[in-house]
């Protein structure tokens, strides 16, 4: 079955520091791929996404890029902001305008960052 | 601009005991969905419904039931509430058409006692 899985946490980083969240994915079609952050107390919202190999969704300084040969959907972000801290989601759905168009979820990190 | 509305945000209840968590979505959208997030574990798929009147079951269904009798609610129920149901539960809703992304509400946090 499909499955996405995320580096360890939590992730503490001082403010304008370079951020990489790692994520990669498995599943038997053509997923589209999705980041989504979560701030305390809230639900989740999308940040970004992709919908097909190559492609490069970016939302508020984030970038991350749909890499079909390794899998991989990595977060980025060349200078992160107190405000930036919270839980980040990376998730796949198989069938993005299918029927039953469920997401698939990796387990989420935290990321802190400092002043 | 309401999007997902959860009630209640918080509950404690006893073990046994049984309860209904309610979803309002005012953006006509045809999917919904409830999750639920325990730590480490991400967010599960516990029902979803492709449109009113229809459900049907995701990863986590056990010890839980639903209901979409109006397009703009999703019910979730719990007959008999269990410890192991303490959560935090989210719903979220779709519209099918296009690349649209799924949108939640901000969670109702359960304790079974």
């Amino acid at each position: 079955g499909d499955s996405v899985t995320q580096m360890e946490g939590p992730v503490t980083l001082s403010e304008e520091a370079f951020l990489t969240i790692n994520c990669t994915y498995t599943a038997t079609g053509y997923p589209s791929l999705f980041w989504y952050v979560q701030y305390p107390g809230e639900g989740l919202q999308l940040l970004l996404k992709a919908t097909k190999a190559d492609d490069k969704g970016s939302n508020k300084g984030f970038e991350a890029t749909y890499r079909k040969e390794t899998t991989s959907f990595h977060l980025e972000k060349g200078s992160v902001q107190v405000s930036d801290s919270a839980v980040y989601f990376c998730a796949l759905s198989e069938s993005y305008t299918g029927a039953n168009s469920k997401l698939t979820f990796g387990k989420g990190i935290t990321l802190s960052v400092r002043p | 601009n309401a999007g997902v509305t959860q009630t209640p945000k918080f509950r404690v209840l006893k073990t046994g005991q049984s309860m209904t968590l309610l979803c309002a979505q005012d953006m006509n959208h045809e999917y919904m969905y409830w999750y639920r997030q325990d730590p480490g574990m991400g967010l599960r798929l516990i029902h979803y419904s492709v449109g009113e009147g229809t459900t049907a079951k995701g990863e986590v269904p056990d010890g839980y039931n639903v209901s979409r009798l109006k397009k703009q609610n999703f019910l979730l129920g719990l007959e008999s509430a269990a410890p192991s149901q303490t959560s935090v539960y989210f719903c979220a809703s779709r519209d099918p058409r296009g690349s649209q992304p799924q949108h939640f509400g901000d969670g109702t946090r359960l304790s079974i006692l």
